[in-house]
């Protein structure tokens, strides 16, 4: 079985500062890991993914995140955020190959104050 | 292309009630999931459906229950409803068991009183 924790429950920011949301995994077997976001009253849309390859990943909306195996991590950041990255994030883990069933994590709160 | 689509958005049901819930997967998916997500919480997945039968289960009670149609809708039943069942419930369609990428509908709140 996978899980993950999301360190921090709410990161409060100011609009154009950088921003890492933490998100460590366990797994005893090789994984993929996705980043979503959630906006208020709306479904999860995918930010980004790792399957395989590089481990440093790019998403949508400027945000990227790398994959440490040795740390069983995958961070996300973003350079300068913005008003409108308000939201709440989720990382999920599935296990590599069969069918995707991801396991989320409780979510990060990102607050980006004016 | 039309996304995923759920209804009803809210739902008022008293404590022994029965519930379905519906959803309306991304043209030419033919995998669908169920999730719970608690006030608060990440989603819990419930269970997944691929050409309409069920293709993995989380760790909830028998009385959730799903069905998947053959044009790849997908109903979630509850059943004998518990003032833990309060929760938003996301489906999410897919182009198959394997494919990673999910698509997720805006979600039906449920309340039980």
């Amino acid at each position: 079985a996978q899980s993950v924790t999301q360190l921090d429950s709410q990161v409060p920011v100011f609009e154009e500062a950088p921003v890492e949301l933490r998100c460590n995994y366990s797994s005893s077997v090789s994984v993929y890991l996705f980043w979503y976001v959630q906006y208020p009253n709306q479904g999860l849309q995918l930010l980004l993914k790792y399957l395989s390859g590089s481990t440093l990943v790019k998403g949508i909306n400027g945000f990227e995140a790398e994959f440490n195996k040795s740390q069983t991590s995958f961070h996300l950041r973003k350079p300068s955020v913005h008003i409108s990255d308000t939201a709440e994030y989720f990382c999920a883990v599935s296990r590599s190959g069969g069918s995707y069933i991801p396991t989320f994590g409780r979510g990060t709160s990102l607050i980006v104050h004016p | 292309e039309t996304g995923v689509t759920q209804s009803p958005t809210h739902l008022i049901k008293t404590r022994g009630q029965q519930v379905t819930l519906r959803c309306s997967s991304q043209s030419g998916h033919n995998t669908v999931s169920w999730y719970q997500q608690a006030l608060g919480q990440g989603p819990q997945f419930i269970f997944q459906y691929y050409r309409e039968e069920e293709n993995g289960r989380g760790n909830f009670p028998p009385r959730f229950s799903g069905l998947q149609f053959p044009n790849y809708s997908s109903e979630l039943n509850v059943n004998a409803l518990e003032l833990d069942d309060s929760a938003l419930y996301l489906c999410a369609s897919s182009g198959g068991q394997y494919t990673d990428t999910q698509y997720f509908g805006p979600g039906t709140r449920l309340t039980v009183l």
